[in-house]
């Protein structure tokens, strides 16, 4: 089955500045790739998310990249705000009825002032 | 629009008893709903999933009898938990995604429902 990497585990950045996060993939069929931001005691809120068919995909401030060769994609939180301190999840499924999310272990980010 | 609602937020039962968490689709009709367990910090492990209409799909290491699925339509899915136990102490959170060709992989998340057995 798929197996999904998350890095790092918790990130702690000034306000203003960039956070990444970095994720791998295992199973070479999946072509689904969302990332979920959870505040602590609330549901994953979808933030973004990328096919195989694109590379790179931007929404304001938070962007997502994919390399499909190496198997990893990577999101970005440009000039961060102390709203964005959550955990962020990225998945990985193929697309298709009987597809499922595989997670990571989740990034806990951290916005300090 | 996709939203998922969830019920109860939260219970406290105790040893033996059963309790019974819904998952419905508000705006739209989910053909399939997923149950996920998620424990303090962290990742949410996913248990099972749904069908309206069939059988759910238990993920290995989860037992069916124990923790029974029921999708009997389009925007409900229930989960049972069966003589629950203090390790069964969690917080147990649903989701659905669209059904229908083209309706994409994404999935929307209920806001959980914390279970905590005496």
């Amino acid at each position: 089955g798929e197996n999904v990497e998350q890095h790092p585990s918790t990130l702690s950045v000034q306000e203003g500045d960039s956070a990444v996060i970095k994720c791998t993939y295992s199973d070479s069929a999946s072509n689904y790739f969302p990332w979920y931001k959870q505040e602590l005691g609330k549901r994953p809120q979808l933030i973004i998310d990328i096919r195989s068919n694109v590379g790179e995909k931007k929404d304001q401030r938070i962007a997502v990249t994919l390399n499909k060769t190496a198997k990893h994609f990577s999101l970005h939180i440009t000039e961060t705000q102390p709203e964005d301190s959550a955990v962020y999840f990225c998945a990985a499924s193929m697309t298709g009825t009987a597809s499922k999310l595989t997670f990571g272990t989740g990034t806990r980010l951290q916005v300090t002032l | 629009g996709a939203v998922v609602s969830q019920h109860p937020s939260w219970v406290i039962c105790k040893s033996g008893t059963s309790v019974k968490i819904e998952c419905r689709s508000l705006d739209f009709q989910a053909t399939t709903m997923f149950w996920y367990r998620q424990f303090p910090k962290q990742s949410l492990m996913l248990m099972a999933t749904s069908n309206e209409g069939s059988k759910a799909t238990y993920e290995q290491g989860v037992e069916k009898d124990k923790f029974l699925i029921n999708h009997a339509s389009l925007t409900l899915s229930t989960l049972t938990v069966t003589s629950a136990h203090p390790e069964d102490s969690s917080f147990y959170i649903c989701s659905a995604r669209e059904g229908g060709r083209g309706r994409g992989e994404t999935q929307y998340f209920g806001p959980g429902t914390r279970l905590l057995v005496l």
